[in-house]
């Protein structure tokens, strides 16, 4: 079946360290999301790539970082710079990044900072 | 100033009743509307683009004005299964950079038997 994955699930963390978050998608698509919702918190974007080895900082980019080496491949790394990285993270795809395509998410992954 | 407000509910409804939400955006820019739903500790999934001229799919309607940067939902008959967060999501440019999407905070209802 088509669609995007995340690992893991969940995820704990101690202060101080760095974790990566995995986001695979096989429908082809050329753009790709990071976004942090917080508890009664819209999603907010982290970053962005709209086509292989090429991103972009969202609003909220500092203490991530990501890398775009492979079209369906995303992943994001919460560093330790981060200053409050509990939440639950999301990774979308869409075809490619122009307006009116639909964003598709993954099933999300949830860190806590223990 | 990007934002994009909407009513956090909860919307307390019974089943077979007609509930409204609301969403209102401050760009006057923005150019593509969307209704997404989200479970609860789930992902979220586009209901529905928002179109100038409103748009009907099954038991929701949607509605854009965009004199008044106001955008509406309305489900019909409601069924215990819409029970959900329904985002109010805002392209603040268009045309262009998808990393522009706004996401409201979520209208959250409640159908109950």
């Amino acid at each position: 079946d088509g669609g995007i994955t995340q690992s893991p699930k969940y995820l704990f963390r101690k202060e101080g360290q760095n974790v990566t978050l995995s986001c695979e998608q096989n429908l082809n698509h050329d753009a790709m999301y990071w976004y942090r919702q917080d508890p009664g918190q819209g999603l907010r974007l982290i970053y962005y790539s709209q086509i292989v080895n090429d991103f972009q900082k969202g609003d909220i980019a500092e203490g991530y970082s990501v890398s775009r080496e492979k079209k369906e491949s995303f992943p994001l790394t919460v560093t330790s710079a981060q200053k409050n990285p509990t939440a639950f993270y999301l990774c979308a795809s869409s075809l490619s990044g122009t307006t009116d395509n639909e964003q598709f998410f993954g099933p999300g992954t949830r860190l806590t900072v223990l | 100033r990007k934002e994009v407000e909407q009513d956090p509910g909860p919307f307390n409804v019974p089943e077979g009743a007609t509930v409204a939400f609301n969403c209102t955006y401050s760009n006057s820019a923005s150019q593509s509307f969307f209704w997404y739903r989200q479970d609860c500790r789930k992902e979220p999934k586009l209901l529905m683009s928002v179109y100038s001229s409103g748009n009907e799919d099954g038991r929701f309607t949607a509605q854009l004005n965009r004199a008044s940067q106001y955008i509406s939902l309305l489900i019909r008959d409601s069924k215990l299964s819409d029970s959900a967060t329904y985002l109010c999501v805002v392209n603040i440019y268009g045309g262009g950079s998808q990393g522009n999407l706004i996401f409201g905070k979520g209208t959250k209802l409640s159908v109950k038997p």
